[in-house]
């Protein structure tokens, strides 16, 4: 079975700020992982994706998530948040080259002016 | 080049109707995806069809429900004799193939009145 947890409802920041958005995964094998961003009244759109080699995954919009394998963490950060980063966040995981992705509940962020 | 489209974006039906929902993946894409978003909660995987192989339905949640991937390209989700508890955002997926990111159409939004 495979799992992701993202412990946090809702994320509140200030533009500018750093903005990290929590994700812990429970897969057995080796695991990939991803992150998705849906703005309001749209799908959900890919932003990265960690599969091997660098911990440390650069995506779209600046955001970047570090993948750590002891604490089965794929947390996503971005240096200086802005108002448009406003969104809910899902994380996902899949085991291998298995098709079936499993996500996260989501986070809602909201960075204020 | 073209993304992931669904049709309609909106559909408002009575309990008890039938309502299809359409899916156009990208082209050359092999994997297909449907999942459901309900208020609030996260994605519920529906089903999945990979080129000719034979879909999984395991997230099918009644045998009210049923789709078919035509040509190994369009997709179509049939919701029959809709109850209420059905309303939700029906998302369409599709990939290059196993293990890769998917790409999301904008959804359906299916209310049952």
């Amino acid at each position: 079975a495979q799992s992701v947890a993202q412990p946090e409802d809702q994320v509140n920041v200030a533009e500018g700020n750093p903005l990290t958005v929590k994700c812990t995964y429970s897969v057995s094998g080796n695991p990939y992982l991803f992150w998705y961003v849906q703005y309001p009244n749209r799908g959900l759109q890919f932003l990265l994706k960690y599969i091997t080699g660098d911990n440390l995954v650069k995506g779209s919009y600046g955001f970047e998530a570090e993948f750590n394998k002891s604490q089965t963490s794929f947390h996503l950060k971005k240096p200086s948040a802005l108002v448009s980063d406003s969104a809910l966040y899902f994380c996902a995981v899949n085991k291998g080259n298995d098709y079936k992705l499993s996500f996260g509940a989501g986070t809602t962020v909201t960075v204020r002016a | 080049g073209a993304g992931v489209s669904q049709s309609p974006s909106n559909k408002v039906t009575e309990k008890g109707k039938d309502v299809e929902l359409r899916c156009d993946p990208i082209s050359g894409h092999t994997a297909l995806y449907w999942y459901r978003q309900s208020l609030g909660q996260g994605l519920e995987f529906l089903i999945y069809f990979q080129g000719n192989s034979a879909p999984d339905k395991s997230g099918l949640p009644s045998d009210r429900f049923s789709a078919e991937r035509t040509g190994g390209s369009v997709s179509t989700l049939t919701i029959q004799r809709t109850q209420q508890e059905d309303s939700a955002v029906y998302l369409c997926a599709s990939s290059p193939g196993t293990g890769r990111e998917q790409y999301f159409g904008p959804g359906t939004r299916l209310t049952v009145t």
